[in-house]
C-alpha cells in the first residue's frame, strides 16, 4: 500500500536557524510532490509543488528538493521565525484512488523557539 | 472571493443521527474533495468529484454519501452517524482534475459523535 513517512512528528529549532523536514515515500514513482502548511484549527494551505524532472524549487525562504532515486523530498525553511511554527504536510499523487488525487503524510509539527 | 466555505464549523451528533456537511467554492473550480483528518492518520480522502455531475469513492467511503449539487457545491452526508466518524472534515477544490494543480482547503468541520 502507499506510504509516506515524514521524519518526525515534532521538530523544535531556534529562531534564525534552518529547519529541514523530510518526506520519504515507497512503492512507486510519483510525477510530482506537494507541500502544505497547516495551522491549528485551520485547513491546509498549499506551499510548493515540485515535479519529478525538477531537482529543486524555491519560494522566498522555502526550498524543496526531490530525489526520485532516494524516494525522498526535503523541505527547508531558512532564517526560521516563530511565525513559521505549524504542521507541514507532504502529499503525493494517490495510486489507490487515481493520480489526480492526493495522498497525504501525517505531517511534521515545527516549533520555532524565539 | 471567499474561497472554500464549509458549514457548520462544529457539530455534535448522537449515534444513529444523520447530518449533511455543506461545502461551496467560488473559484469556478471543476474538482472537489472531502477528507477526514484524525490524529496520527493524516488526511484521508472520503469522496471526490472530478467534475460537475460525477462523484467517486476515495480511500474511506464507507458510511458516507456525497452529492455534487452544481459546480459550486459538494455536500457530504452521514446517514447513521457512528462514534468512529468523530473527526475533522475538510472540503477542498482544485481548478481541474489534472496533475499539476494544488488543492484549496476550507476551514473544516469538527464533528463529534457520542
Amino acid at each position: 500500500s502507499q506510504k509516506i513517512e515524514q521524519n518526525s512528528e515534532a521538530l523544535n529549532i531556534q529562531e534564525g536557524k534552518t529547519a529541514t523536514l523530510t518526506c520519504n515515500y515507497t512503492n512507486y514513482s510519483p510525477a510530482y510532490l506537494q507541500w502544505y502548511r497547516q495551522d491549528p484549527g485551520r485547513g491546509p494551505v498549499f506551499l510548493l509543488l515540485i515535479r519529478e524532472n525538477e531537482k529543486e524549487k524555491r519560494k522566498e525562504r522555502l526550498k524543496v528538493t526531490f530525489d526520485t532515486t532516494l524516494k525522498q523530498s526535503l523541505f527547508h525553511i531558512t532564517a526560521s521565525q516563530p511565525a513559521d511554527s505549524a504542521t507541514y504536510l507532504c502529499a503525493l499523487p494517490s495510486y489507490q484512488t487515481g493520480a489526480n488525487n492526493l495522498f497525504f503524510g501525517t505531517g511534521t509539527r515545527l516549533t520555532v523557539i524565539p | 472571493n471567499a474561497g472554500v466555505t464549509q458549514t457548520p464549523k462544529f457539530q455534535v451528533l448522537k449515534t444513529g443521527q444523520s447530518m449533511t456537511l455543506q461545502c461551496a467554492q467560488d473559484m469556478n473550480h471543476n474538482s472537489m474533495y472531502w477528507y477526514r483528518q484524525d490524529p496520527g492518520m493524516g488526511l484521508r480522502l472520503i469522496y471526490y468529484s472530478a467534475s460537475e455531475g460525477t462523484t467517486d469513492k476515495g480511500e474511506v467511503p464507507n458510511g458516507y454519501n456525497v452529492s455534487r449539487l452544481n459546480k459550486r457545491e459538494f455536500s457530504l452526508r452521514l446517514e447513521s452517524a457512528a462514534p468512529s466518524q468523530t473527526s475533522v472534515y475538510f472540503c477542498a477544490s482544485t481548478p481541474a482534475a489534472l496533475k499539476k494543480y494544488e488543492q484549496y482547503f476550507g476551514p473544516g468541520t469538527r464533528l463529534t459523535v457520542t
